[in-house]
């Protein structure tokens, strides 16, 4: 079985700052990782995804993550902060076949302050 | 292309009611899923359907039950309604190629109140 663990449900950050949401996987097989992102009152939309090409994934909007195998972490970073990436970020998992089930993280809510 | 779409956006019912929420997609994926959001808790899968006609258990079923008698719909019906149900849910879909796993594709969500 995979699980997700998201560590800070809530990370606040001055504009223009790096952002770093911490993201740790436990999985038996290799993973396949992705990030979502939620604005207020809307669907999840994919930021980027991991599925065992390049270590370093480029995704939407100026973010990035990195697999670390040895450290079973999918940390998602972005240079500077800006207003708009106010929103709440999910890490989630899943493995090869059986459906494409996705075991989310409990979420972060990331605060970009002025 | 609409994408995933879900009907209704929000519906207040009162405890023993009982109601359908529908799933819509137009990208003639295989897989579709049901999924909860509760706060502190992420999303939580409910049931998913890797087909037609197919329908599986996910993380949390209890209360709930599904259908998918056409590869577009995906139904998510609570037959009797209770409290613990006041939640936003959430269809997605998806598909596969090779056996090779592929993101999941959202809807806005329906929120649902049980009083």
């Amino acid at each position: 079985a995979q699980s997700v663990t998201q560590l800070g449900s809530h990370v606040s950050v001055s504009e223009g700052a790096l952002v770093l949401l911490r993201c740790n996987y436990s999985s038996s097989v290799p993973p396949y990782l992705f990030w979502y992102v939620q604005y207020p009152n809307q669907g999840l939309q994919l930021l980027l995804k991991y599925t065992s090409a390049a270590t370093l994934v480029k995704g939407i909007n100026g973010f990035e993550a990195e697999f670390k195998k040895s450290e079973t972490s999918f940390h998602l970073t972005k240079p500077s902060a800006h207003m708009s990436d106010a929103a709440e970020y999910f890490c989630a998992v899943t493995l090869t076949g059986g459906g494409n089930k996705l075991t989310f993280g409990t979420g972060t809510q990331l605060k970009v302050e002025l | 292309n609409a994408g995933v779409t879900q009907t209704p956006k929000f519906r207040v019912l009162k405890t023993g009611q009982s109601m359908t929420l529908l799933c819509a997609q137009d990208m003639n994926h295989e897989y579709m899923y049901w999924y909860r959001q509760d706060p502190g808790m992420g999303l939580r899968l409910i049931h998913y359907s890797v087909g037609e006609g197919t329908t599986a258990k996910g993380e949390v079923p209890d209360g709930y039950n599904v259908s998918r008698l056409k590869k577009q719909n995906f139904l998510l019906g609570l037959e009797s309604a209770a409290p613990s149900q006041t939640s936003v849910y959430f269809c997605a879909s998806s598909f596969t190629i090779g056996g090779a796993s592929y993101e999941q594709y959202f809807g806005p969500g329906t929120r649902l109140t049980v009083t």
